[in-house]
């Protein structure tokens, strides 16, 4: 079992679409990090979250501690938002465990 | 402060040819890290330094590669005899030791050894 699970592996959804992305980690963790990578680009981050919820624009980003679960959620979804989008988690070390990612299709 | 910035962008290399990629961290950071991404697949990862020290290698970085960073500052990861496995996004972060390990990436180098 991997240490970090996301769910689903793919998502295909229509523009303005309320979007949910799952992470649920085994470990236990000093910050989880959502990442956002386009075909062929490199990765961007998007949050760092060690508890709580965070927003930007229209990402919202929670997590809960206690169930070692976290959610990454896109409002009015649009195409732009095609992506693949990877949670990743920080237990303290040097390193990052990445989770699959989650490929992402917003269709016009 | 940019981010973190890596050159070049992309490199097409013969097979058995040498490259040399260089990462430029935010300055404030004394973490470097190191990535590998081939087509598909999340990043592997492959080094990090802090500040000039060499702290961890992945064991899938081979006799062939070498990555320095010499004055705590940019660091160069060497490909020496590229073969075609070679190919892949090229990825360094940098990130402060102390706290929650934030990370930024660079936008990576994407090699093609032909």
């Amino acid at each position: 079992k991997n240490e970090v699970e996301q769910s689903p592996q793919n998502l295909t959804a229509q523009e303005g679409e309320f979007i949910t992305i799952n992470c649920s980690y085994s470990v236990g963790i000093s910050a989880l990090h959502w990442l956002q990578q386009h075909p062929g680009g490199g990765i961007v981050s998007l949050f760092m979250l060690s508890s709580g919820k965070k927003k930007h624009g229209r990402l919202i980003a929670t997590i809960n501690i206690q169930e070692k679960h976290s959610s990454l959620h896109i409002t009015a979804s649009h195409p732009r938002d095609s992506a693949v989008y990877i949670c990743a988690v920080f237990g303290g070390g040097y390193q990052l465990i990445w989770g699959a990612g989650t490929k992402l299709i917003i269709k016009p | 402060d940019t981010g973190v910035s890596q050159d070049p962008r992309h490199k097409i290399t013969k097979r058995g040819q040498n490259v040399t990629f260089r990462c430029d961290p935010i300055s404030e950071h004394n973490r470097l890290y190191w990535y590998r991404q081939t087509l598909g697949q999340g990043p592997e990862f492959l080094t990090y330094f802090q500040n000039e020290a060499q702290l961890e290698k992945s064991r899938l970085l081979s006799d062939r590669f070498s990555a320095e960073r010499p004055k705590g500052s940019f660091s160069t990861l060497e490909i020496q005899r590229t073969e075609q496995g070679d190919s892949a996004m090229y990825l360094c972060a940098s990130s402060l030791a102390q706290g929650a390990g934030g990370y930024t990436f660079g936008s990576g180098t994407r090699l093609t050894v032909v």
